[in-house]
C-alpha cells in the first residue's frame, strides 16, 4: 500500500510553546488529509479534514485557532498545536487519501505529544 | 449519524485459541465501507480490511477472517490459532462517503484490546 510519513514520532514541549507535526504522502498525491487525536486507551477522534489549497474543515468542538492546519501541497499537510498546554498531550495521527474516486486512506505512524 | 460499537473492551486468550472480535455499526446510508485496523503498542494503524456495503461475502486472509452480516449490522473479525504477535488494539471503523468526495471520514469504534498469552 501507499506510504504516509508523519514526523516527529515523539515530541516533548513546554507549556505555551507551539509544535508543528508534518504528514507527508510519499508515493502518491493526496488532495485530502485527515487529522485524528487519540487519548490513552481511547478511540481515534477526527479533528479536521485538510484540503489542499483551501481551508481545513474542523469537527465540532475542535478549536481552529489552536490547531492550525495547512495543506500547501498535494503531498504535505501540517498540524500546528499553538500555545500548547498539558491537556493537549495526546497521540496525533494523520491519514492521507489518494486523489481520485474510491481510493483508500492510509495512516501515518502517529506523533506522541507531551506538554510539560 | 453513524456509530460503531465494539462491546468487548479487552479480551485475553491463550496462544492457539481462536478469538472473535465483535463490531456492530449504525448508519442511515445504504452505501458505506467498513474497516478493521490493528494498532500495536508502537501506535501506528495497520490496515487489515475494507468491505463495501454491497459485498456480503465473508473473507479469509490467512488466519484472519471476517463475517459481514447486514441483517444484524455486524462485521465481526476472527483470528484463528492466535499468536502472541496478534496482541494489539483492534479498531472497527465505518465510512459513509464512497462518492470520491473530500468527506471520507472514518468513525471508529472504541477498540478491543486483545492480549494473547503464551
Amino acid at each position: 500500500g501507499a506510504v504516509v510519513s508523519q514526523h516527529p514520532s515523539r515530541v516533548i514541549c513546554k507549556s505555551g510553546t507551539s509544535v508543528k507535526i508534518e504528514c507527508r504522502s510519499l508515493d502518491f498525491q493526496a488532495t485530502t488529509m485527515f487529522w485524528y487525536r487519540q487519548f490513552p486507551k481511547q478511540s481515534l477522534m477526527l479533528m479536521a479534514t485538510s484540503n489542499e489549497g483551501s481551508k481545513a474543515t474542523y469537527e465540532q468542538g475542535v478549536e481552529k485557532d489552536k490547531f492550525l492546519i495547512n495543506h500547501a501541497s498535494l503531498t504535505l499537510s501540517t498540524l500546528t498545536v499553538t500555545s500548547a498546554h498539558p491537556e493537549d498531550s495526546s497521540f496525533y495521527i494523520c491519514s492521507a487519501r489518494e486523489t481520485g474516486l474510491n481510493t483508500e486512506a492510509f495512516f501515518g505512524q502517529g506523533t506522541r505529544l507531551t506538554v510539560v | 449519524a453513524q456509530k460503531v460499537t465494539q462491546a468487548q473492551t479487552e479480551i485475553s486468550v491463550v496462544e492457539k485459541e481462536d478469538v472473535t472480535l465483535d463490531c456492530v455499526y449504525e448508519t442511515r446510508d445504504t452505501t458505506y465501507y467498513l474497516f478493521w485496523y490493528k494498532q500495536p503498542p508502537s501506535g501506528e494503524l495497520v490496515f487489515l480490511i475494507r468491505r463495501n456495503s454491497f459485498d456480503e461475502q465473508n473473507e479469509i486472509s490467512g488466519r484472519y477472517s471476517w463475517n459481514f452480516q447486514k441483517s444484524t449490522s455486524s462485521f465481526n473479525f476472527t483470528i484463528t490459532a492466535s499468536q502472541v504477535v496478534d496482541s494489539a488494539v483492534y479498531f472497527c471503523a465505518l465510512s459513509e462517503d464512497t462518492s470520491g468526495g473530500s468527506n471520507y471520514k472514518l468513525t471508529f469504534g472504541k477498540g478491543t484490546l486483545l492480549t494473547v498469552n503464551p
